[in-house]
């Protein structure tokens, strides 16, 4: 059975200050591991796409990398605005191909000005 | 382009009554899933569906039903609420890996 395991469950951060999120997971044949950025009283808005270890991904502020094992989102010189749960789920390889995603509970991300 | 789009947004049902949440895409995407999302268990897939008259169970299908009778709309059906289902509903819609999410339904089972 595909499990995420996210860490830690909430960070408080404050304006500039970069730091890492972690996401760790066991899964039979990586398809893809995938972060989303989740606003309260919203749905889950899609961030990143990795397949395959090494590979890193940036958007504005944000960098996704992925290990064999865990991967990892880095938040540079963080603002006020990047304040929200991030969710990190994965996609394996085993059974059907519907795309089922296994989710973490994700972080709590609070940037404090 | 509306992307995904969910109604009702909020609904108060009792113990007992049926409702049903209706899920629409624009995007043309073949697969739709049904999500529910509760603190602590993070999102749990309820139904899903792979293309137009398809549609298969997921982690938690128990207490619901859904149809898929149009590609651009899944319905999430539940026939007898119990305060169990109490959740927010979220449907996502995706054309291969990438899953693209709805604003939710907020649902209250008294």
């Amino acid at each position: 059975e595909d499990q995420v395991t996210q860490s830690p469950e909430a960070l408080r951060l404050q304006e500039g200050e970069s730091s890492s999120l972690n996401c760790s997971y066991t899964v039979s044949g990586l398809r893809g591991l995938f972060w989303y950025r989740q606003d309260p009283g919203k749905g889950p808005e899609f961030l990143f796409t990795l397949y395959s270890a090494g590979e890193e991904k940036e958007k504005e502020r944000l960098k996704a990398t992925l290990t064999k094992k865990e991967s990892f989102l880095h938040i540079t010189a963080p603002k006020p605005e990047d304040s929200a749960t991030y969710l990190c789920a994965v996609q394996g390889a085993g059974g059907t191909s519907y795309g089922k995603l296994t989710f973490g509970q994700g972080t709590i991300l609070t940037v404090h000005p | 382009n509306a992307g995904v789009t969910q109604t009702p947004k909020f609904r108060v049902l009792k113990t007992g009554q049926s409702m049903t949440l209706l899920c629409a895409q624009d995007m043309n995407h073949e697969y739709m899933y049904w999500y529910r999302q509760d603190p602590g268990m993070g999102l749990r897939l309820i139904h899903y569906s792979v293309g137009e008259g398809t549609t298969a169970k997921g982690e938690v299908p128990d207490g619901y039903n859904v149809s898929r009778l149009k590609k651009q709309n899944f319905l999430l059906g539940l026939e007898s609420a119990a305060p169990s289902q109490t959740s927010v509903y979220f449907c996502a819609s995706s054309y291969v890996n990438e899953q693209y999410f709805g604003p939710g339904t907020r649902l209250t089972v008294t």
